[in-house]
């Protein structure tokens, strides 16, 4: 079983609907993420989360919602989803401390049309 | 928030060992250096951990100098399945590492 579960791993919504994606862990780690990826544009952060009571924006948090529901499951949510959120969506998991190392989930590929 | 600059992409033959350089100019004292290495429609993958000097480990090595403004990941002897984009990050242990993600680099190995 993967360490980090991202569902669904595809979806096509349409302009104004509101989604959810939903990402769990097992690794036991207190940290999580949300990235989202765009051709050419590497990863930017979207969320962060060191712990179920701490919730943090990251680069390009307008738009989206987080909520973390337990130390293993940590979900984003997009209110009235636009076509320029299309793209593919990752939930990442650190231990923190002096360990650098982030376990990734396997992508959310999102379509807005 | 310390940014990282690297090369676009990088073409290299089969074989052959790869050095990839990372820029980091305003690092803070308690941040490590991080790569990672991502394939098409997958999640990164860690690859090696720093704070200075030479890691090494069974699938790269990463040389920081004293400065530690720059670093460098060797990947020695690559093969096809190295084809991928590698990401250079700084991230600070301890207080709270955001993880943030440049470009990074594109790898193409040639046969």
């Amino acid at each position: 079983d993967a360490d980090v579960t991202q569902t669904p791993r595809n979806r096509i919504t349409k302009t104004g609907k509101r989604i959810m994606l939903e990402c769990s862990q097992t690794k036991g780690h207190d940290r999580m993420y949300w990235y989202r990826q765009d051709p050419g544009l590497g990863l930017r952060l979207i969320y962060y989360s060191f712990d179920v009571k701490d919730i943090n924006k990251g680069e390009i948090s307008d738009g989206y919602s987080v909520s973390r529901q337990a130390q293993a499951k940590f979900s984003l949510s997009l209110e009235s989803a636009i076509p320029n959120q299309t793209a593919l969506y990752f939930c990442a998991t650190t231990a923190g401390g002096m360990n650098t190392e982030a376990f990734f989930g396997q992508g959310t590929r999102l379509t807005v049309v | 928030l310390a940014k990282t600059t690297q090369p676009i992409s990088m073409d290299s033959y089969e074989g052959q060992e790869v050095n990839i350089t990372c820029s980091h100019n305003n690092i803070a004292t308690n941040d490590y250096i991080t790569w990672y290495q991502q394939f098409p429609s997958q999640g990164p993958r860690f690859i090696i951990q720093g704070y200075k000097t030479k890691v090494t480990n069974e699938v790269a090595s990463l040389f920081i100098p004293a400065d530690r403004k720059s670093s460098t990941l060797s990947l020695p002897r690559v093969s096809l399945s190295d084809t991928a984009v590698y990401y250079c990050l700084v991230a600070k242990a301890n207080t709270g590492n955001q993880f943030y993600f440049g470009t990074g680099t594109s790898l193409t190995v040639i046969p």
